[in-house]
C-alpha cells in the first residue's frame, strides 16, 4: 500500500542528546514536510523541502535539522540546541509543492525526554 | 501574518444530529483552505480541499464552504454518528507557492450514542 511511513512511533531523548525521526514515503510526491503539533494546539511548519537535495526552513526551524538526499526519504534531526522538543512530530508530503495539491500525513512520532 | 482560529475548541452532540464546525482566518490572500480529521494519536487524514475560487465542497456527510472576503469556512456534518468523534483542523495555504500551510488549533467532537 501506498503511504507515508514514520518511525519510532515514541522517541525518548536524553539531555544534549540528538535524535532522528525517520519519514519515508512510497508516493513518488516531489514535497515533503515536517510539522510539530503541541498539545491543544495546531501544526506548526518546521521544514519542507519540494525537490531532492532542496528544502527551505519554515516558522520553527530552530535546533532542528533536514536532509533529502533522497526523493523517498526526509529525516529529521532534533539536535541539543531545541530546549522544549517535547512534541508529537507529523512528516506530510504532497505530488508537488504548489498549491490545490493536498498533503498526506504520516502517523506521527511521539517524542519526550528522559 | 496569518492567523486561523477555530471555535469551538470541543464538542459534544447526541448521535444523530446535524453539527457546523467554524474556522477564521485573519488574511483573505489564501490559495485554499483544507478540512483534516485527527484521531487520538495519529495522523491528519484531508477531508475536504476548497480552491480560493470556489464557494464550498462536498464529500459524502461533509460539506466544507468558503467565504473568503469574510475570512469564514463552515465544516457541516450531517446525521453525526460517533464514528465521526474526531478532532477537527482547519488549515489554509497562503499566497507563497510553497504548500506552506498554517493551522488552526482544531475543534474536538464527541459523539455521543
Amino acid at each position: 500500500d501506498g503511504g507515508i511511513t514514520q518511525s519510532p512511533k515514541y522517541l525518548f531523548r536524553k539531555e544534549g542528546q540528538n535524535v532522528t525521526l525517520s519519514c519515508e514515503q512510497n508516493l513518488n510526491h516531489d514535497a515533503m514536510y515536517w510539522y510539530r503539533q503541541d498539545p491543544g494546539q495546531g501544526l506548526r511548519l518546521i521544514y519542507y523541502s519540494q525537490i531532492v537535495n532542496d528544502f527551505q526552513k519554515g516558522d520553527i526551524a530552530e535546533g532542528y535539522s533536514v536532509s533529502r538526499e533522497k526523493k523517498e526519504s526526509f529525516p529529521l534531526t532534533v539536535t541539543s540546541a531545541q530546549k522544549n522538543p517535547t512534541a508529537f512530530y507529523l512528516c506530510a508530503s504532497s505530488i508537488t509543492g504548489g498549491r490545490n495539491q493536498p498533503q498526506h500525513f504520516g502517523d506521527g512520532t511521539r517524542l519526550s525526554i528522559l | 501574518k496569518q492567523e486561523v482560529t477555530q471555535i469551538p475548541a470541543a464538542l459534544s452532540v447526541p448521535e444523530g444530529e446535524n453539527l457546523v464546525l467554524n474556522c477564521s482566518f485573519t488574511d483573505s490572500a489564501i490559495y485554499n483552505l483544507q478540512w483534516f480529521r485527527q484521531d487520538p494519536g495519529k495522523g491528519l487524514t484531508s477531508l475536504l480541499l476548497i480552491q480560493s475560487s470556489q464557494r464550498e465542497q462536498t464529500s459524502g456527510r461533509l460539506n466544507a464552504s468558503l467565504d473568503k472576503s469574510s475570512g469564514r469556512s463552515t465544516l457541516y456534518i450531517a446525521a453525526s454518528q460517533p464514528g465521526d468523534s474526531a478532532t477537527y483542523l482547519c488549515a489554509v495555504m497562503g499566497s507563497s507557492n510553497t504548500g506552506k500551510l498554517i493551522f488552526g488549533q482544531g475543534t474536538t467532537l464527541q459523539v455521543k450514542p
